[in-house]
């Protein structure tokens, strides 16, 4: 079992750039999320899927974030255009069925805009 | 909203110390509790869960009983070690018949000194 893999490790990239961040799940979790940590702010959960299909993306900022699981083994969060206040690590998680199992968490992107 | 209080750190202590690091929570209903802990660079791992009223969670010498009547989640160790320096996370989650979002706390900053 290589965990969840997130990449790339580190990004550094210029404000108003493209940003796509990856991740691939544990195989046979049904649940990937996708969250920011930052100092100020601590863990906030931007959006989740279930099953490939989101379900609550309310914790996403603004429209310039979006993210997709195009299948059970890929997820993408991307940042259009990226702006300073938008560096963090992003950390990708997955799990099987209910919360109560815990999840498991990736390495984490850690992002900076310049 | 539901949230999750902690104490703030950093929290220092010697080796051999006992640990105690406070957790309280707020939501509507019986969540599941969690602990997580994050070392430098890396993801976080569950430590410990525990999913329903006195349920203690136990994980590598440490514990945590849910207590319905103070909402409360503490986290405990007898004799901390080392390599016990960490962030320590608590989080609280609604399993709600399918996967959901897990809310977290600040995080506490530990160390242990030798």
């Amino acid at each position: 079992d290589a965990g969840v893999i997130q990449s790339p490790r580190h990004e550094v990239t210029e404000m108003g750039q493209e940003v796509t961040l990856r991740c691939k799940p544990i195989s046979g979790h049904n649940s990937l999320f996708w969250y920011r940590q930052t100092m100020m702010r601590g863990l906030e959960l931007l959006i989740y899927f279930n099953n490939n299909v989101p379900i609550d993306d309310s914790g996403m900022p603004e429209d310039r974030f979006s993210a997709k699981m195009p299948n059970a083994s890929f997820s993408t969060l991307k940042i259009q255009p990226s702006e300073p206040r938008d560096s963090a690590v992003y950390f990708c998680a997955s799990g099987r069925g209910g919360s109560n199992y815990g999840y498991t968490f990736g390495s984490g992107t850690r992002l900076t805009v310049v | 909203g539901d949230s999750v209080t902690q104490m703030e750190g950093p929290v220092t202590l010697s080796e051999e110390a006992f640990l105690t690091i406070n957790c309280t929570y707020t939501a509507t209903g019986y969540p599941s509790l969690f602990w997580y802990v994050q070392y430098p660079g890396e993801g976080l791992q569950l430590l410990l869960k525990a999913t329903k009223a006195d349920d203690k969670g136990s994980n590598k010498g440490f514990e945590a009983t849910y207590r319905k009547e103070t909402t409360s989640f503490h986290l405990e160790k007898g004799s901390v070690q080392v390599s016990d320096s960490a962030v320590y996370f608590c989080a609280l989650s609604f399993s709600g018949g399918g996967a959901d979002g897990l809310t977290f706390g600040k995080g506490t900053h530990l160390i242990i000194q030798p």
